[in-house]
């Protein structure tokens, strides 16, 4: 089975503007969770998804949004996009009902 | 919320030796704890995981052990080779509400030929 694939790999963005990062699930998987990894924080949890539905969120503010398609594809949009925002940003696939979670590549996001 | 605390930060060990990684956590609802090793450039792999219902878990020359009384599990390298130097993450997780993992900060694994 193919991994789970994030695109895109790198952005760069200027403070202030919005970004959509989109995460494609391993095949079959239902559940989708992105974390953010940064140096200094380490890897934190932002949301996840089943069934397009969020199902839990993690402690972000607002800006950070997802959401879930219906063949399990995922996005996250950043809005007002912010120095602290540049991280790695990481999509994990679960099976419907265990906890295993495999992760994608990552999106490099760097705000200037 | 839960705190997962993940000791040491850095471990250097020579080719051939273990490597023990030691994480505790916070919330006695956690019942999930997996274990993922992330090279340069990469996504963090999972390795190894462990449900609070097992004391211990093995997969080759890599093992998991869970202590829920004291809240600790550790993860543990036999014969390291220098492709194991890489970032290991400790996590934990409720499995209510979803599966959100709480991480712990990491530990870099250097092994030297």
């Amino acid at each position: 089975k193919a991994g789970v694939t994030q695109t895109p790999r790198y952005l760069i963005k200027t403070r202030g503007q919005q970004v959509t990062l989109s995460c494609s699930p391993i095949s079959g998987h239902r559940s989708v969770s992105w974390y953010q990894q940064t140096p200094g924080q380490g890897l934190q949890f932002l949301f996840e998804y089943f069934s397009e539905t969020q199902r839990n969120k993690g402690n972000f503010p607002g800006r950070f949004s997802g959401r879930q398609f219906s063949n399990s594809r995922s996005e996250m949009n950043v809005s007002t996009l912010e120095l602290g925002d540049s991280a790695l940003y990481l999509c994990a696939s679960s099976p419907s009902e265990g906890h295993e979670q495999y992760f994608g590549p990552g999106t490099r996001l760097t705000v200037t | 919320g839960e705190n997962v605390e993940q000791h040491p930060s850095t471990l250097s060990v020579q080719e051939g030796d273990s490597a023990v990684i030691k994480c505790t956590y916070s919330d006695s609802a956690s019942n999930y704890f997996p274990w993922y090793k992330q090279e340069l450039g990469k996504g963090p792999q999972l390795i190894i995981d462990i449900r609070s219902n097992v004391g211990e878990k093995k997969d080759q020359r890599i093992a998991v052990t869970l202590n829920k009384t004291a809240k600790h599990f550790s993860l543990h390298i036999t014969e390291t080779q220098p492709e194991d130097s890489a970032v290991y993450f400790c996590a934990a997780s409720k499995g209510s509400s979803g599966y959100a993992l709480n991480f712990g900060k990491g530990t870099s694994l250097l092994v030297t030929p």
